[in-house]
Formats: structure tokens, C-alpha cells, sequence
């Protein structure tokens, strides 16, 4: 089961900022980087954000992520109807039987 | 670029072993920069990690899978694979193989393939 903790669903119209949150623990988002994918219907997830902030080449930066403590948020800014997809958070957690690589439960959104 | 492109069986029989391979082109799994992943998701659910494997034959699995599940990797073939024992109808999945780059976790992923467990 996830670790991570994230909000089922998550809305706006086109132009709109959202944000997902995504909520873990000492071992996991506390002290290690966070990760953000985007899956589109029938694909592949796309890594959106590494090392917590940083964008791959050819993510828009309409998309940011930002980490406090044992949490973690993804920004959607001037939302737009291709970004209606399942959102996913990942860090490594520092389990006991070796690190593990650990999803948030995910969070689809939804452009109205 | 690297790509990545999984194969194996469709289907497999409950308490059986699923195996898969993921061949990898456009660049050497010897390279060293990447840490080579399985990560499976079943339909109309979220990510599972499954485990890794370094070329150097370190592997890291998750604790929940660890004690049916073993990764290796064949470099004359550029390839790594997975196998999976004992499933069960709870492992019917899309299974993706994925490479994170060792600085930055970033990588590209196979377009993955679905393993369906039934007799």
C-alpha cells in the first residue's frame, strides 16, 4: 500500500492553478528528494519534477514543485485541458530492509 | 536516446513464475549512469515500485515483493529482467520496466506491458 498520502481528485478550469499535496513521513518525503509523474489515460507515467523543484527538459513551467518538511505540493499554473491526467508523488524511503521507492496514492485531475 | 521496451507472456498461471525482459537500445546498460527498474500497476490503481538493479548486480527490492521477486541484468544482450514467483491473480498488472539515472532519478520508461494471472 502507498505511503504517500494524496488527494483523491482535484479540479480547476482552464487558466486555474492547482495544487497537490502530497503527505509522507521522516523516512520518506522528511529526508529525501520527492519526484512528480504525470500519467496520461493508457501511458506511460512522465516524470514532471526530480529533486523536488527541478523540471526535465520539456516540462512547461507551468508546472512546480515545491517540499516543506515531511510534505510535499505540485503546482499546475494556467491550466490547461491536456494537463487532465492521474498525478503521482514518489520519494525513496529509508526502510529498514533496504530503500524503497514509494508512490502517493495519486490525484486525478479534472479540467472543467 | 535510451528506450526501453518490455516482453514476456500475457498471461500466466496462478502459482506460477512471471517473467519478463526489458531490452534496452539506443545506449549501453553497462554505462553505469542508470539504476535499471521494475514498477508494476494494476488496473485502475496507483504505482507499486518493485525493485532495481545497478549494473554492478546490487539489487534493492520492495520489502512487500522481496521474497518472490529476483532482478538481473545480461549485458551481452543489453537487457534486465524480472521474475516474479508463487502469483496470484492480485499480480494481474500493467508491468513498466524504467531507468532512473543515478544523480537526478530521471529516466525514460518502457511503454509497459500487461501480465494477466489466470488459469
Amino acid at each position: 500500500q502507498s505511503v504517500l498520502t494524496q488527494p483523491p481528485s482535484a479540479s480547476g478550469t482552464p487558466g486555474q492553478r492547482v495544487t497537490i499535496s502530497c503527505s509522507g513521513s521522516s523516512s520518506n518525503i522528511g529526508s529525501n528528494y520527492v519526484y512528480w509523474y504525470q500519467q496520461l489515460p493508457g501511458t506511460a507515467p512522465k516524470l514532471l519534477i526530480y529533486r523536488n523543484n527541478q523540471r526535465p527538459s520539456g516540462v512547461p513551467d507551468r508546472f512546480s514543485g515545491s517540499k516543506s518538511g515531511t510534505s510535499a505540493s505540485l503546482a499546475i499554473s494556467g491550466l490547461r485541458s491536456e494537463d487532465e491526467a492521474d498525478y503521482y508523488c514518489a520519494a525513496w524511503d529509508d526502510s529498514l530492509s533496504g530503500p524503497n521507492y514509494v508512490f502517493g496514492t495519486g490525484t486525478k485531475v479534472t479540467v472543467l | 536516446q535510451v528506450q526501453l521496451q518490455e516482453s514476456g507472456p500475457g498471461l500466466v498461471k496462478p502459482s506460477q513464475t512471471l517473467s519478463l525482459t526489458c531490452t534496452v537500445s539506443g545506449g549501453s546498460i553497462s554505462s553505469g549512469s542508470y539504476y535499471w527498474s521494475w514498477i508494476r500497476q494494476p488496473a485502475g490503481k496507483g504505482l507499486e515500485w518493485i525493485g532495481r538493479i545497478y549494473i554492478s548486480g546490487s539489487t534493492n527490492y520492495n520489502p512487500s515483493l522481496k521474497s518472490r521477486v529476483t532482478i538481473s541484468v545480461d549485458t551481452s544482450k543489453n537487457q534486465f529482467s524480472l521474475k516474479l514467483s508463487s502469483v496470484t491473480a492480485a499480480d494481474t498488472a500493467v508491468y513498466y520496466c524504467a531507468s532512473f539515472m543515478s544523480t537526478t532519478g530521471t529516466g525514460p520508461w518502457g511503454q509497459g506491458t500487461l501480465v494477466t494471472v489466470s488459469s
